[in-house]
């Protein structure tokens, strides 16, 4: 599976829009962005993934570079149960069993 | 709550006990799972079971000994572990269909080995 590269932390203000950008350079055409986080002494929880195509849920949207050598997870309105370590992952669609986890993004909410 | 509970939360063990730590999902999935997440490390996958049968043993030593008895309950047995086993313990399931497989993840057992 391809390697991610993510700033290990951020931070940013109640109600604005919060950005984490990943690196995958080496993504291949059959991988998927995945992301995830943590809370703190929680388990991950699952956000978003896309293959290219820009994605969107009530959680968060994704958005793909058309060379998929990179992405961004935007949280719209972040709020203080934001704050967590963000994880982006690349995984090929069929074999979810083997996610990978790096370092992450810890993000800090602040009021 | 995501559908995956973990019993107990919180387990304290000296290296020659012998415990388990027990998961259980309501999601109707078929593929669990165990993590280890040690301080200040990423996730680790440690074991992978679909449809009760083990498709993966990430190089875990034999003091880990993993039971999937049903779909929808996972043990990990412990016995004579090493302090630096003191960890996270997470759990998580998902379809095992395989594509685009998202994983629920339990909210772990703090492991504490003296």
């Amino acid at each position: 599976d391809a390697k991610t590269t993510q700033p290990p932390s951020m931070d940013c203000a109640e109600g604005r829009a919060a950005n984490l950008p990943c690196n995958h350079s080496t993504i291949s055409g059959n991988e998927y962005v995945y992301w995830y986080r943590q809370i703190h002494s929680q388990g991950p929880q699952y956000i978003i993934h896309g293959l290219k195509n820009n994605e969107t849920n009530e959680m968060a949207s994704l958005i793909i570079t058309e060379d998929r050598k990179s992405s961004t997870l935007i949280l719209p309105h972040a709020t203080l149960r934001d704050t967590a370590v963000y994880y982006c992952i690349v995984n090929r669609g069929g074999s979810n069993y083997k996610l990978t986890f790096g370092k992450g993004t810890l993000l800090t909410v602040n009021p | 709550e995501t559908g995956v509970t973990q019993t107990p939360r919180h387990l304290v063990m000296g290296m020659t006990n012998k415990k388990s730590l027990k998961c259980e999902q309501h999601l109707g999935h078929n593929a669990m799972y165990w993590y280890k997440q040690s301080a200040k490390k990423p996730l680790e996958l440690m074991f992978v079971y679909n449809f009760k049968e083990q498709t993966e043993n990430n190089s875990v030593p034999s003091r880990f000994s993993p039971e999937c008895p049903n779909s929808s309950h996972l043990f990990l047995h412990l016995h004579t572990l090493q302090p630096e086993d003191s960890a996270l313990y997470l759990c998580a399931s998902s379809q095992g269909n395989g594509d685009l497989d998202e994983q629920y993840f339990g909210p772990g057992t703090r492991l504490t080995v003296t």
